[in-house]
């Protein structure tokens, strides 16, 4: 059971340039989020996705795109990277559950990739 | 919307010391409250929780209480260690019926942690 996965883990990109961030689990997890971590900001919410086929927009959407065709997968794109993107970012997963049950499951959280935008 | 606040770092003790680490939430509804630890150079892990109020969240020498009344959930341990050197974040996350934001964690800022010899 290899949890949650995310590569690269280092990533260096030229202004402009796009790129996939990947990230799986092997849990069988509905609920699926990105985050970005960044000095004295804490992590902040990308996207997320309640389960295959749907996603939704968190607190700092703007310069990154998602899907989620199945369970497992859950990339983040870069459509055009800026240097205020480069940051450390972490995909998680966690069961959904339902109504006011559903927030007592703990995200699990990948390793995290470092970005770094020239 | 729902939010966090915890008292912002660096800290430094002595190993045995006592620990606290505030943290306060504003939140409508009625979401479950977490702590995570970061440890240099790896991802987040879960180090307790607390789903309703005036339950205990403990683990590994750390304790939180779910307090609605002062909407706090601060973090104690007795004794630190050195080996307790984190980055300590405090979060909440919303239920999955929340409109617009569901089942998302909202994280504080984060506390870092050094515990010296």
């Amino acid at each position: 059971n290899a949890g949650v996965t995310q590569t690269p883990k280092f990533q260096v990109l030229k202004t402009g340039q796009s790129m996939t961030l990947q990230c799986a689990q092997d849990m069988n997890h509905e609920y699926m989020s990105w985050y970005r971590q960044d000095p004295g900001m804490g992590l902040r919410l990308i996207h997320y996705s309640v389960g295959a086929g749907i996603t939704d927009q968190g607190e700092v959407p703007n310069g990154y795109n998602v899907s989620r065709s199945t369970t497992e997968d859950f990339p983040l794109r870069l459509l055009s990277a800026a240097p205020s993107q480069t940051s450390v970012y972490f995909c998680a997963s966690s069961p959904s559950g339902t109504g006011r049950g559903g927030s007592y499951n703990e995200q699990f959280f990948g390793p995290g990739t470092r970005l770094t935008v020239l | 919307g729902n939010s966090v606040t915890q008292m912002e770092g660096p800290v430094t003790l002595s190993e045995e010391a006592f620990l606290t680490i505030n943290c306060t939430y504003t939140a409508t509804g009625y979401p479950s409250l977490f702590w995570y630890v970061q440890y240099p150079g790896e991802g987040l892990q879960l180090l307790l929780k607390a789903t309703k109020a005036d339950d205990k969240g403990s683990n590994k020498g750390f304790e939180a209480t779910y307090r609605k009344e002062t909407t706090s959930f601060h973090l104690e341990k007795g004794s630190v260690q050195v080996s307790d050197s984190a980055v300590y974040f405090c979060a909440l996350r919303n239920p999955m019926n929340y409109g617009g934001s569901q089942g998302n964690l909202i994280f504080g800022k984060g506390t870092k942690l050094s515990v010296k010899p």
